[in-house]
């Protein structure tokens, strides 16, 4: 168990319709990265957040956006979900915003199967 | 020049036999350069790890073994069990400004016959 928590585990939607992933980090990190894995395009960053900001970004969709919290829980939401969007959504977390030795530890993710 | 390269897409070996896994990369900037393993259902779990000033680091069974100058890394796994049967994926670290990021190889299945 990595203590990185997210939710849900599986989610089955509509194309359209829009979902919200959580995701609770480490205790005392507070750093939060997401990533997609699907099978044509593997593990794909999206974006990180440190204590509340942005600190860098993938190749996010304009449809998609997340948000870290003063609590340092994060959510992404994926809206207009398209077939394409299907895929398995996984968090991480680190001590610090930076890497260079700092670990990154990684959640259990949440599979989106859009239909 | 952010793209990993990840060599071979699958991998069987026998019980007791060394897994071999190779990485290329091009962009200099990166700076960190970590293996996460992944079993079916799980998150990838941090592995192994090494920075471009040191050409080998040994933890237990797992070797990465690391080329600046040809802009290679490659993961060893020696004495291979059944239990190895992962998924293992390189990676390599840009720092950004204010952050940094992750790329990722596209993985290797490695089955490992009893």
């Amino acid at each position: 168990d990595s203590g990185v928590t997210q939710t849900p585990k599986h989610l089955i939607t509509a194309t359209g319709q829009r979902v919200t992933l959580r995701c609770s980090p480490r205790s005392g990190d507070l750093s939060v990265y997401w990533y997609q894995q699907s099978l044509d395009q593997g593990l794909q960053f999206l974006i990180q957040y440190y204590n509340g900001e942005e600190r860098a970004k993938g190749n996010i969709l304009e449809r998609f956006s997340a948000q870290q919290f003063p609590d340092l829980h994060s959510e992404l939401n994926l809206s207009s979900l398209e077939l394409g969007d299907s895929a398995l959504y996984f968090c991480a977390s680190s001590v610090v915003a930076g890497f260079s030795g700092n670990t990154i530890y990684f959640g259990e993710g949440s599979w989106l199967t859009v239909v | 020049q952010q793209q990993v390269k990840q060599s071979p897409q699958s991998l069987i070996v026998q019980k007791g036999g060394i897994s071999i896994i190779n990485c290329a990369y091009e962009n200099t900037a990166f700076d960190y350069f970590p293996w996460y393993q992944q079993f079916p259902g799980k998150g990838p779990a941090l592995l192994i790890a090494i920075r471009p000033d040191v050409s080998e680091k040994k933890e237990g069974r797992f070797t990465i073994s690391f080329n600046k100058s040809a802009k290679q890394f490659s993961l060893h796994i020696m004495d291979s069990q059944p239990g190895d049967s992962a998924t293992y994926f390189c990676a390599a670290n840009r720092p950004e400004t204010s952050g940094s990021r992750l790329t990722f190889g596209e993985g290797t299945q490695l089955t490992v016959n009893p």
